[in-house]
């Protein structure tokens, strides 16, 4: 089990908006800053979201994060066919002294 | 460019062990925090260990604790991931990739990453 709860699977039609969800605890998502990454299978992660909502230049502001308290959130809107990819949020740990994932998401775009 | 490229996995049997290496170029090595995350076939991401600029300082996940040891070669712009005692679930692809500070080490994230290299682990 992942110490970053993520629903498994999100979808969404051509247009529309999504968010995925990612749920912690004081040690890690409340205490520290939260990061989200995208991957098409078969390829790395990209950086999509570091600092709960800053975007890295490239970035289209169609994503964008949150988060409050313990908890995160990566919004796309205007979503497109090309947005389909495993999504996982990170951050640290305080009590594990390590990084830690989530388990991911799974997005399908409709 | 920002380049990483791994190399250095292949099939091990259990117990065995391997070096993995990650070659950087197109930036100042010695400025990043430097980490090797895997991802076991159908899995999600694991992170598994990262090393200060000056390889000071090192931290690991608690299942490679022991077994793993992070270094890096600053003359020579690379990082490795020495693996003993290598277990079937170790089996994953290990990507090695660049960390950048937004303010303090604590909010560090992953901006760059290699292509990843293969380990299998299995008799």
């Amino acid at each position: 089990q992942s110490v970053l709860t993520q629903p498994p699977s999100a979808s969404g039609t051509p247009g529309h908006r999504v968010t995925i969800s990612c749920s912690g605890s004081r040690s890690n998502i409340g205490s520290n800053t939260v990061n989200w990454y995208q991957q098409v299978p078969g390829t790395a992660p990209k950086l999509l979201i570091y600092g709960n909502d800053q975007r890295p230049s490239g970035v289209p502001d169609r994503f964008s994060g949150s988060k409050s308290g313990t908890s995160a959130s990566l919004a796309i809107s205007g979503l497109q066919s090309e947005d389909e990819a495993d999504f996982y949020c990170a951050t640290w740990d305080d009590s594990l002294n390590g990084r830690v994932f989530g388990g991911g998401t799974k997005l399908t775009v409709l | 460019e920002v380049q990483l490229v791994e190399s250095g996995g292949g099939l091990v049997q259990p117990g065995g062990s391997l070096r993995l290496s990650c070659a950087a170029s197109g930036f100042s090595f010695t400025n990043y925090y430097m980490t090797w995350v895997r991802q076991a076939p159908g899995k999600g991401l694991e992170w598994v260990a990262n090393i200060k600029q000056d390889g000071s300082e090192k931290y690991f996940v608690d299942s490679v604790k022991g077994r793993f040891t992070i270094s890096r070669d600053n003359a020579k712009n690379s990082l490795f991931l020495q693996m003993n005692n290598l277990r079937v679930e170790d089996t994953a692809v290990y990507y090695c990739a660049r960390e950048a500070v937004y303010y303090d080490f604590w909010s560090a994230y992953s901006d760059s990453w290699g292509q990843g290299t293969l380990v299998t682990v299995s008799s």
